[in-house]
């Protein structure tokens, strides 16, 4: 059974404060992916990453970074807070394919930044 | 840019009516198109999935249609029932750098009432 967990379920924040977000997975899978998601407007994408020290700008990468330096961890950094990155995270796995395959998401992780 | 449109924002049917929910892309280069269900509270799930190279997939009360010429793909609950409420999102995958990329519809929220 595929698990993907994120470090927060909850998170409140300051305006300018650093924002870790972690994602581990436990499937072995290559591809992570970080989305935010507000209502009527879906899952937006922000980041991706097919391998280890890989990343790939998504539609939304503002304001955001990430890291992956091993292949279970996957890590959204918001270098500094604003009130408009208040939202929903979901971070999500698969593994490789160029023809795409099922993702796995995790629980979300529910920002705040006030 | 790559964009997926799905309609109706918000469905409600009676227990035991059908469902559909439409979806149009834009990025002829699309080869896998999934179907998310989320739960109030709950992270997104796949329900089903079609490639590009078939028109149709059924999985006991639920089909989803594929036109690649008209660039819309469906999604048909039938016999709902009350736990078949959710939000449901459709998805266009398609090959970039190193694996693939995911666009996401804003999603349907769909009430069964009994």
């Amino acid at each position: 059974d595929v698990k993907v967990t994120q470090s927060s379920r909850y998170l409140v924040k300051r305006t300018g404060e650093k924002v870790f977000l972690e994602c581990v997975q436990d499937m072995d899978h290559e591809n992570m992916f970080w989305y935010r998601q507000d209502p009527g407007l879906g899952l937006r994408l922000i980041y991706f990453s097919y391998d280890v020290k890989m990343k790939e700008k998504g539609d939304i990468p503002e304001g955001y970074s990430v890291s992956r330096e091993k292949k279970e961890r996957f890590s959204l950094i918001l270098e500094s807070a604003s009130t408009n990155q208040t939202s929903m995270y979901l971070c999500a796995s698969s593994r490789q394919g160029f023809a795409g395959s099922t993702q796995y998401f995790g629980p979300g992780t529910r920002l705040t930044v006030l | 840019g790559e964009n997926v449109e799905q309609h109706p924002s918000t469905l409600s049917v009676q227990e035991g009516d059908s469902a559909v929910i439409k979806c149009t892309y834009s990025d002829s280069a699309s080869n896998y198109f999934p179907w998310y269900k989320q739960e109030l509270g709950k992270r997104p799930q796949l329900i089903i999935d079609i490639r590009s190279n078939v028109g149709e997939k059924k999985d006991q009360r639920i089909a989803v249609t594929l036109n690649k010429t008209a660039k819309h793909f469906s999604l048909h609950i039938t016999e709902t029932q009350p736990e078949d409420s959710a939000v449901y999102f459709c998805a266009a995958s398609m090959a970039h750098t190193g694996g693939f990329k995911t666009i996401f519809g804003a999603g349907t929220r769909l009430f069964v009432k009994a």
